[in-house]
């Protein structure tokens, strides 16, 4: 089954600092990466979608996707403190549509 | 459009106890997931459901945890004799059938539960 780890736990950027999220997984053939955000007692917001290796923008939050390096990444131009939330890495297992999750990173913005 | 929406919000339970969670996806979405949340970790699949047909349940408890969607609408997830170790929040998704690899995944609220 994949496996997917995200780095680091947590994370503190000043308002207005870039913030870089890391994940890696096990098996390099699944092609539906996903980043999820999760504000506090609140369900989870689809942030960004990729499925090819590159780059996807999605406003201020940018996908890289390196499928052969197995690691996807989030960064976040421009943080806010309405961005403190954990963010989850989610990947597709095989050809299902189960989702495989990281275990997050608490990502904290500093005004 | 009205997204996922879950009742309860909150559940205290005694161990031994029965509690219901329930579901209701976006309209015309086909495609139900029912996940667990520990506290600190990431949302783990029990069961997934296309219409009213149970794709996965590999991962339900089966001996405490069932989980039906009758006609492919709303769903119910129930745990029969609560144990302190399901703790954690109960998540619903849904998402409409495509292309099984693309389909984007929305989710509710969740349910907290906490057993005593």
């Amino acid at each position: 089954q994949q496996k997917v780890q995200q780095s680091p736990e947590s994370l503190t950027v000043s308002e207005g600092a870039m913030a870089s999220l890391n994940c890696t997984f096990s098996d390099g053939t699944s092609n539906n990466f996903r980043w999820y955000r999760q504000h506090s007692a609140k369900g989870l917001e689809v942030l960004v979608s990729i499925f090819s290796d590159g780059e996807k923008e999605e406003g201020r939050f940018t996908a890289h996707l390196n499928r052969a390096n197995l690691h996807v990444s989030l960064h976040i131009r421009e943080p806010q403190p309405s961005d403190s939330a954990v963010y989850l890495c989610a990947i597709h297992q095989g050809g299902s549509a189960k989702l495989i999750f990281g275990e997050g990173t608490k990502l904290t913005v500093s005004s | 459009e009205a997204g996922v929406t879950q009742s309860p919000r909150y559940a205290v339970l005694q161990e031994g106890q029965a509690v219901s969670f329930w579901c209701d996806p976006i309209s015309g979405h086909d495609t139900l997931y029912w996940y667990q949340q520990p506290r600190d970790q990431g949302p783990q699949l029990l069961v997934y459901f296309r219409d009213e047909a149970v794709i996965d349940n590999s991962q339900l408890p089966s001996d405490r945890f069932s989980a039906v969607r009758p006609k492919g609408t709303n769903s119910t997830l129930k745990i029969q004799s609560a144990k302190q170790g399901d703790t954690a929040t109960y998540l619903c998704a849904s998402s409409r059938l495509g292309h099984p690899n693309q389909d984007t995944q929305y989710f509710g609220p969740g349910t907290r539960l906490l057993v005593l």
